[in-house]
């Protein structure tokens, strides 16, 4: 399958800094890129969808000025959380897609655990 | 509003078969996804389906009744590593996944 990584795979900052978490698609041009977050024992929410070259679409209730999606080629995708606090420790995992024929199958990233102290 | 509902944990024994079930109410339907996620790393496909049957894949299986809004995932003799969350997603009219919470599978020896 394709392969999607992302970087770094776990990050640890101060409150009231930024982190930026890069996702890249390694052997295929991702027409989309998500951006997800998963608290413990609950399922993938969705943050935001990007499309190279566009603004990202954002999903109700997640703060577009506070994750900073920037989708600059086929291949790479960063989220900047800014300002973080200690209420955006998460595990943050990123998919990449392209369409071919009747399968839209979404590749994940590793996933990258932010704790923010 | 869309929903997806799994069974929140099931416990099966080493060799043996389990079906875990996953239904669905979505606006739009362009597919089923099965994901295996073991603690702490990301999802992993396992199946996809968009017509109505069986697809074998292996050891994994996966059904799929659009008219019914109903799918499952068939796990043969499993093994240990087969410990993990499984995650049924639905793609919608709009081509987004929405993901249900997962079933956690524990499996004894």
């Amino acid at each position: 399958g394709a392969v999607v990584s992302q970087h770094p795979s776990r990050v640890i900052c101060k409150s009231g800094t930024s982190v930026k978490i890069e996702c890249r698609s390694l052997d295929f041009q991702a027409t989309t890129m998500f951006w997800y977050r998963q608290f413990p024992k609950q399922s993938l929410m969705l943050m935001a969808t990007s499309n190279e070259g566009s603004k990202a679409t954002y999903e109700q209730g997640v703060e577009k000025d506070k994750f900073l999606i920037n989708h600059a080629s086929l291949t790479l995708s960063t989220l900047t959380v800014t300002s973080a606090h200690p209420e955006d420790s998460s595990f943050y995992i990123c998919s990449a897609r392209f369409g071919t024929g009747d399968s839209y199958e979404q590749y994940f990233g590793p996933g990258t655990r932010l704790t923010v102290t | 509003g869309q929903n997806i509902d799994q069974p929140t944990e099931m416990t099966a024994t080493e060799g043996a078969i389990v079906q875990i079930n996953c239904t669905y109410q979505t606006s739009g339907f362009n597919g089923l996804f099965w994901y295996q996620q073991h603690a702490g790393e990301a999802p992993t496909f396992l199946s996809y389906n968009v017509l109505d049957g069986l697809e074998e894949k292996g050891r994994f299986s996966s059904f799929l009744s659009r008219s019914k809004g109903y799918s499952y995932l068939l796990l043969k003799e499993l093994q240990m590593k087969d410990s993990a969350s499984y995650l049924c997603a639905v793609m919608d009219s709009n081509y987004q996944l929405i993901w249900g919470a997962g079933t956690k599978l524990i499996i004894k020896p």
